[in-house]
C-alpha cells in the first residue's frame, strides 16, 4: 500500500534554533517528492520538489534531502523564525500512471516560541 | 505566487441548502483538483479533471459534483448539504505532475453545515 508518514506529528523549539521534520514514504513507482508549507486556515504554498536523482535541495532556510534507496526524506529548518509555526506536509507523487498520483503526509505541526 | 482563487473563503449554511464552492485559475493548467481536509489530517482527493468536459472522481467518496466547462474555471457543488460534509475543501491546479511542475493550492474554502 502506498503510503506516506511524517515525524514528529508535533514539534515546539525557540526562535533561532534549527530542526529537521522526517518523511518516510512506500510509494512506488517514485516519481517525485514534494514538501508544503500550510499556515493554519490557508492552503498549501510550495517549498521544495525532488526527482528520483536530486538528493538535496534548498529554498532559503529550508533545505530538504531525499535518499530514494531507503526512501526517506527531511525537511531542515535554520534559524527558525515566528513565521515558520505552521504545518509541513510531506508530498509524494508516483509516475504509475498519467495522472501522476499524490499521496500526503498528515503532517508536523511546528511551533516556533519567541 | 499562485493565481488561483477560492470563494467563499468561510460559510455557514443550513442541512439541506445547496452550495458551489467557486474555483478560478489564470495559469492555463489543464489539471485541476478538489481535496478535502479536515483539521489536522492528511488532504484528500476528491475530484480532478484532465481539462475541458473531463472530471473524474478521486479517491475518497464524496456527495459533491464538480463541472469543468472552462479550463480557468472547476465549481464543486452539494445539492443538499449535511453535517458530515463539514470541512476545509482546498483547490488546486498544476501542469503534468510527472514532470515534477508545482501544485498551487487555493486559500480553501471553509464550510460548516448546521
Amino acid at each position: 500500500k502506498n503510503q506516506v508518514e511524517q515525524s514528529p506529528q508535533s514539534l515546539i523549539i525557540l526562535e533561532g534554533k534549527n530542526c529537521t521534520l522526517q518523511c518516510n514514504y512506500t510509494v512506488s513507482p517514485f516519481s517525485n517528492l514534494r514538501w508544503y508549507k500550510q499556515d493554519t486556515g490557508r492552503g498549501p504554498v510550495s517549498l521544495t520538489i525532488m526527482t528520483f536523482s536530486e538528493n538535496t535541495k534548498s529554498n532559503g532556510r529550508y533545505t530538504a534531502t531525499l535518499d530514494a534507496d531507503t526512501k526517506q526524506s527531511s525537511l531542515h529548518i535554520t534559524a527558525s523564525q515566528l513565521s515558520d509555526s505552521a504545518s509541513y506536509i510531506c508530498v509524494v507523487s508516483d509516475r504509475g500512471s498519467t495522472l501522476g498520483r499524490l499521496y500526503f503526509g498528515r503532517g508536523t505541526q511546528l511551533t516556533v516560541w519567541p | 505566487e499562485a493565481d488561483i482563487y477560492q470563494t467563499p473563503r468561510y460559510l455557514v449554511i443550513g442541512t439541506g441548502k445547496k452550495i458551489t464552492l467557486e474555483c478560478s485559475q489564470t495559469m492555463g493548467h489543464d489539471k485541476m483538483y478538489w481535496y478535502q481536509q479536515d483539521p489536522g489530517m492528511e488532504l484528500h482527493l476528491i475530484h480532478y479533471s484532465y481539462g475541458v468536459n473531463s472530471t473524474e472522481k478521486g479517491d475518497l467518496s464524496s456527495e459533491s459534483t464538480v463541472s469543468r466547462i472552462r479550463t480557468e474555471h472547476f465549481p464543486l457543488t452539494l445539492e443538499s448539504a449535511r453535517p458530515s460534509h463539514t470541512s476545509q475543501y482546498l483547490c488546486a491546479s498544476s501542469e503534468p505532475l510527472k514532470g515534477g511542475n508545482t501544485i498551487y493550492f487555493g486559500e480553501g474554502s471553509w464550510l460548516t453545515v448546521v
